[in-house]
């Protein structure tokens, strides 16, 4: 089945640094790509995803980039900000007997230092 | 709000009790999933339930069952609680199974045996 690895597991920058988030899938006809970002006590919740036929996505500071042939794809946080400091989940869509789930990455904890 | 409620919000209980954990989906979506995430941990996949019929099954224990009801409503029963189940559990819910439009996320219920 799918595997999704993510790195680095925790990750400290500098306010106004950028931040960049990595994550490897296993299964090559995975063709869908989402990041949640969760805060302490909440739900996790979707804020950029990439599809296959796509190598690049950005929403205001924050981009996916996505290399099919390597079969890796990357949340990339710009001009990083206090309310960035979450843990970052990165996932890929898998196949099974024509029911689709969603493959989790372990998570990255970014904090973000004044 | 997300649109996926999850009742009730804190629970806690003693161990060799049973608790009900309950989830209603965003309008309009056919899939519910349960997960479970315990300190600082990943989030592992329990159980998906589509239109009322389980789809798939993760790292769900025995002791620990769903259901989804026919007005989508999805309710998850675990048993014979021991300290270890303390957890959050969170259900996510999809437009139909596919993973193309990502999942929605509740704010968790935070069960707690002591």
């Amino acid at each position: 089945g799918e595997n999704v690895e993510q790195h680095p597991s925790t990750l400290s920058v500098q306010e106004g640094d950028s931040a960049v988030i990595k994550c490897t899938y296993s299964d090559s006809a995975s063709n869908y790509f989402p990041w949640y970002k969760q805060e302490l006590g909440k739900g996790p919740q979707l804020i950029i995803d990439i599809r296959s036929n796509v190598g690049e996505k950005k929403d205001q500071r924050i981009a996916v980039t996505l290399n099919k042939t390597a079969k890796h794809f990357s949340l990339h946080i710009t001009e990083t900000q206090p309310e960035d400091s979450a843990v970052y989940f990165c996932a890929a869509r898998w196949t099974m007997d024509s029911n689709y789930q969603l493959i989790w990455g372990a998570g990255t904890k970014l904090i973000i230092k004044p | 709000d997300s649109g996926v409620t999850q009742t009730p919000k804190h629970l806690i209980t003693a161990t060799g009790q049973r608790v009900t954990l309950r989830c209603s989906p965003r309008s309009g979506d056919l899939s519910v999933y349960w997960y479970q995430q315990s300190l600082d941990q990943g989030l592992q996949f329990l159980i998906q339930y589509y239109n009322g019929e389980e789809r798939a099954k993760g790292n769900i224990l025995e002791r620990f069952s769903a259901q989804q009801f026919p007005d989508l409503h999805s309710e998850l029963n675990l048993s014979s609680l021991e300290l270890g189940d303390s957890a959050l559990y969170f259900c996510a819910s999809s437009v139909a199974g596919a993973g193309n439009y990502g999942y929605t996320f509740g704010s968790g219920t935070r069960l707690t045996v002591v």
